[in-house]
């Protein structure tokens, strides 16, 4: 069964260092997606992608994130100057029809 | 008022045990409903969609009303396996999924 994957499975930075979390979506996925989930809390979506542009943003989606396709299979969420409190699981999703969305295994990051 | 809301829990109940989480949710404009489950530090796993007609899968049994603004889902001859938060999530036609905090469900044997 296809499946949602992404790397690193934990990745430790250190506050103000910029960090990219990569995602390979299920291969006939339209659609893609960045969610977080800190510690404890429920999962908060961040950022929405289809036709190779973001189609929606959250809140906290703000200038330090920013998400790419380079190419024909991966899709990155990068985080500029990363903060104590972008500390959190985050998951990337993907979605062809209305079924709804497959979810990766989750990159944790922790920012010391 | 929180977009989706659902009752923490934890719901302890013997294997064999028929349980049941309710949800409601904010945005009348809603438009797809889903039920999805999340093991301890793990993604959260699609178990079903849940239409207003009221749909089975299995043990698994999801109910919408759309004049409430309230969904359930009815687990039959709960397994030890079936011990997860069960999340609520809504779809208001952004294509975001806005997600519930969960419910806590441990079966015990």
């Amino acid at each position: 069964e296809p499946e949602v994957t992404q790397t690193p499975s934990h990745q430790v930075t250190q506050m103000g260092q910029e960090v990219i979390l990569r995602c390979v979506p299920i291969s006939n996925h339209l659609y893609f997606y960045w969610y977080r989930q800190i510690l404890g809390q429920k999962v908060e979506f961040l950022v929405s992608f289809y036709n190779n542009e973001i189609s929606e943003k959250s809140e906290i989606f703000d200038d330090q994130f920013s998400v790419e396709r380079p190419d024909g299979s991966n899709f990155t969420l990068k985080i500029r100057s990363t903060k104590l409190e972008d500390s959190a699981m985050y998951f990337c999703a993907s979605r062809r029809g209305e079924v709804g969305q497959y979810f990766g295994p989750g990159t944790r990051l922790t920012v010391t | 008022r929180k977009e989706v809301e659902q009752d923490p829990g934890p719901f302890n109940v013997p294997e064999g045990a028929t349980v049941a989480f309710n949800c409601t949710y904010s945005n009348s404009a809603s438009q797809s409903f889903f039920w999805y489950r999340q093991d301890c530090r793990k993604e959260p796993k699609l178990l079903m969609s849940v239409y207003s007609s009221g749909n089975e899968d299995g043990r698994f049994t999801a109910q919408l009303n759309r004049a409430s603004q309230y969904i359930s889902l009815l687990i039959r001859d709960s397994k030890l396996s079936d011990s997860a938060t069960y999340l609520c999530v809504v779809n208001t036609g952004r294509r975001a999924l806005t997600f519930g905090s969960g419910t806590r469900l441990q079966v015990q044997p």
